[in-house]
Formats: structure tokens, sequence, C-alpha cells
């Protein structure tokens, strides 16, 4: 997992609950993202955050928040308000190689919705 | 139009021979280019990463970038088994947006004994 670990592996929600999706790094990143995936689907960006007490928002996130209060930690939560909630989240921190940003992903957590 | 397109296929390759996996994306300011490999139920690992044109080799694996035709592919030679896996592409946002990533659908791979 270099370093990236997310918690828990596995949640399961009732409708209307808001959960929160733990995300912790010892890789001293900068650079941190949430990822959401659906079967047959690849990865689409819900938040990142480049430094401490900023992120931005990415393309589907509606639904969701996060913070970045330390450099480790970027907490996912998502909220009632996402509709569609069940799918694979991802974490995952950017590290130069060869001048160029790579990305590094966490182990994932799979939240399923009942 | 989305960013990275791949084939889903599944692509089925005898065990040995070579697995073509293809990729088009559509931002020309494109960058850096990856190829991960994810197992069903895992998270994604990085397997290639590539910068400019030709081919860059890793052992069994090969990418090839073509920023001319936008597309970047990977070759995996002797295929094994244990390739049996989601291929994805992912492509960096440019010198503008170089924090961003963004992935195609994933090929998936059958390596068949």
């Amino acid at each position: 997992d270099g370093g990236i670990t997310q918690s828990p592996k596995y949640l399961f929600r009732k409708e209307g609950q808001n959960v929160t999706l733990s995300c912790e790094q010892n890789l001293n990143h900068d650079a941190m993202y949430w990822y959401r995936q659906d079967p047959g689907q690849g990865l689409r960006l819900i938040y990142y955050s480049q430094i401490v007490n900023d992120f931005q928002k990415g393309d589907i996130a509606e639904g969701y928040s996060v913070s970045r209060e330390k450099k480790e930690s970027f907490p996912l939560t998502v909220t009632s308000a996402q509709k569609n909630p069940t799918a694979f989240y991802l974490c995952a921190c950017t590290t130069v190689r060869s001048g160029a940003n790579v990305l590094t992903f966490g182990a994932g957590s799979r939240l399923t919705v009942l | 139009q989305k960013e990275v397109e791949q084939n889903s296929g599944p692509l089925s390759v005898p065990e040995g021979a070579i697995a073509s996996l293809n990729c088009t994306y559509s931002d020309r300011v494109s960058q850096s280019f990856f190829w991960y490999r994810q197992y069903s139920g895992k998270s994604p690992e990085l397997i290639m990463s590539i910068y400019s044109n030709g081919d860059k080799e890793d052992g069994r694996f090969t990418a090839q970038l073509n920023k001319a035709s936008q597309y970047v592919s990977l070759l995996i030679r002797d295929s094994q088994p244990s390739d049996s896996a989601t291929y994805l592409c992912a492509v960096n946002g440019g010198i503008y947006n170089f924090n961003k990533f963004y992935f195609g659908s994933g090929t998936k791979l059958n390596v068949k004994p």
C-alpha cells in the first residue's frame, strides 16, 4: 500500500446515514486524492488536496465532503445527499518519479448501502 | 467525450502470447502516461509510466507512446495466467493541470493456461 492506510476495508451504511472513510499516509506527501470506482468503470475523482487546509472539488464532488487538517490525513465523508454511494473508494498520494507526479493508492474501502 | 478511452474487453490470449492493450486520450497537452494493473477486489498498482514518444521496456512489459496520434499502448510479452487482471490507462492533466489524473475504464485481460 506504499504507506497509505485506508479504513475501514468494508463498510455498510443504512440509507440516510453519513459515513466517514479514513485515509492516513506516512509518506510525507503533500497531494492526496479520493477516487470512486464503480463496477466496469474507471476511477472518478471526488476531491483532492495539495496542501493542508486546502482542497478542490473533482468531477463528482456532490454528496461528499473532505477535510485536510493534517498533512497525514485526508478523511472523506459520504453524506446522505449522495444518492448512490455504493462503490469502491480509493485514496491516493502523489510521489515524484523521474520528475513526474505518480499516483500511489491505498488498499481501498468498499462501501455498501443496505 | 471521455478524456481517456480504452476497450473494455475482455481480451483473451493464450499463455506465452503477446497481449496488446490500447488507450487513447483527448487532451493534447497531457505529458505523463501510466498503466496500472488492478486485480479483482484490489486497488490499482503502477506497472509502467512513460513521458516521451517511443517505447519504454521494463521486463516483460513495453509501453508505447505516440503523442501525435494521442495513443498509448502496453504490450505484455510471454503472458502468464498471473497477468489476468484489469489494466487501467491513466493520463496526467498537463502542465496547467499536473495534479489531476484521468483514468480509462480499463481493459480486462484473461490469460488462458
